[in-house]
């Protein structure tokens, strides 16, 4: 059974840095694309990053290119997502997701529970 | 970037209904359309995929159709398990942008 759990999400002060990580499990990790998408509380979806099985292919939405930086560990079955100069709109709940195929297609067939992230002074 | 806009935004149904919600987009995606469901306090779940795609163990009672910029989700019948949010995505190009959701509650 696939399983991905998030952690890191904390309560930070603006302009401050947090590191998200999403343990995978129950699938080849290696094989997958892994996205992060956020969810601020009580609003839509948005997709935040993708990065493909071998980390060739790395994309950014507008919103968090050049703050965020994502990652994976394939020899740890893990997932990060490096989130420097924070501002007050990236608070969210952050869900870590799997793509349905090997090429990053952006079809996100399995979700972690999402960690949340607050940005607040 | 290509824009998502669904229709409606939420939508009052009774058990045992047809229940059809509409993703448009604003440029032509081919069938590059995905639909996800999310309930309170959860994750969202992927229902259906490339237009018309049933997910595995996804329940029969939903169905997707349409191509280009044009799509509905349907739920037959509607059941209590049904009572959700809606999200369409497309994956046609980076972005993969979501639509704004619907809200189907009880009637």
């Amino acid at each position: 059974e696939v399983h991905l759990v998030e952690s890191g999400g904390d309560l930070v002060q603006p302009g401050r840095s947090l590191r998200l990580s999403c343990t995978a499990s129950g699938f080849n990790f290696d094989d997958y694309g892994m996205h992060w998408v956020r969810q601020a509380p009580g609003q839509g979806l948005e997709w935040v990053a993708t990065v493909s099985w071998n980390s060739n292919l790395i994309a950014y939405a507008d919103s968090v290119l050049g703050r965020f930086i994502i990652s994976r560990d394939n020899t740890k079955n893990s997932l990060h997502l490096q989130m420097n100069s924070l501002r007050a709109e990236d608070t969210a709940f952050y869900y870590c997701t799997k793509d349905i195929t090997s090429s990053s297609s952006g079809t996100m067939d399995y979700w972690g529970q999402g960690t949340l992230v607050s940005v607040s002074s | 970037d290509i824009q998502l806009t669904q229709s409606p935004s939420s939508l009052s149904a009774s058990l045992g209904d047809r229940v059809t919600i509409t993703c448009r987009a604003s440029q032509s995606i081919s069938g590059y359309l995905n639909w996800y469901q999310q309930k309170p306090g959860k994750a969202p779940k992927l229902l259906i995929y490339t237009a018309s795609s049933l997910q595995s163990g996804v329940s029969s009672r939903f169905g997707g159709r349409g191509s280009g910029t044009d799509f509905t989700l349907t739920i037959t019948s509607l059941q209590p398990e049904d009572f959700a949010t809606y999200y369409c995505q497309h994956t046609y190009t980076t972005p993969p942008a979501f639509g704004g959701g619907t809200k189907v509650d009880i009637k």
